[in-house]
């Protein structure tokens, strides 16, 4: 079955430190992957896309995400956070003209 | 400004008493699709429409209808509601962008069925 994982519910790091969010995808194909923003209370916002091509996007908000096939991968960077990146991050996935499938989230929170 | 609506955006009802979720864009996208979000869960498609009439299911759609009668609108019914269809509702809309959808999301909608 098609799916999206993210491994990590819950994850905590310092104002400045690297960041990554880890995603695996389970597709028959290259499906096409994307990730999200949830702050609280509000809906969700993309943050970059993977169709084909490159395999490291660049987003909003200073995010980029490397798509690695040999690891079924679509991992979130971030160089350096900002307490404002404390959210929940979803990481999507779909063959195309079918179902959108999501990941439980990655909560996180960004510590002084 | 382009944008994905919901209405009521809060709504607390009984078990069985009919209600419709409404949601509308205005970007004239093709692709529009409903998700719950529960703790735990992430977001969970409940269905999908590719285009006017067309409607298909998603992950969970038991207890739920759609309808998509025109291009900007896709109401959400839950004919009888149930506690367990308490939640957090996303509305979301797409263009067809080479194959993928790449998805503008509403305010959400929270459901309490008591």
């Amino acid at each position: 079955a098609q799916s999206v994982t993210q491994p990590d519910i819950h994850i905590t790091v310092s104002e400045g430190a690297s960041l990554e969010l880890r995603c695996n995808y389970s597709y028959g194909a290259t499906p096409y992957l994307f990730w999200y923003v949830q702050s609280p209370g509000q809906g969700l916002q993309l943050l970059l896309k993977y169709f084909s091509g490159d395999t490291l996007v660049q987003g909003i908000k200073g995010f980029e995400a490397e798509f690695k096939r040999s690891q079924s991968s679509f991992n979130l960077r971030k160089p350096s956070v900002h307490w404002s990146d404390a959210a929940e991050y979803f990481c999507s996935g779909s063959g195309g003209y079918q179902k959108v499938t999501f990941g439980i989230g990655t909560k996180l929170q960004v510590i002084p | 400004e382009a944008q994905v609506t919901q209405n009521p955006r809060y709504l607390i009802t009984v078990t069985g008493k009919k209600l419709t979720v409404t949601c509308s864009q205005n970007m004239n996208h093709e692709y529009m699709s409903w998700y719950r979000q529960d703790p735990g869960l992430g977001l969970r498609q409940i269905y999908y429409s590719m285009n006017v009439e067309v409607t298909d299911k998603g992950d969970v759609p038991e207890g739920y209808k759609v309808s998509r009668k025109e291009k900007r609108n896709f109401p959400l019914i839950l004919e009888s509601p149930s506690p367990n269809q308490t939640s957090l509702y996303f509305c979301a809309s797409s263009s067809f962008l080479r194959g993928a959808y790449e998805q503008y999301f509403g305010p959400g909608t929270r459901l309490t069925v008591t």
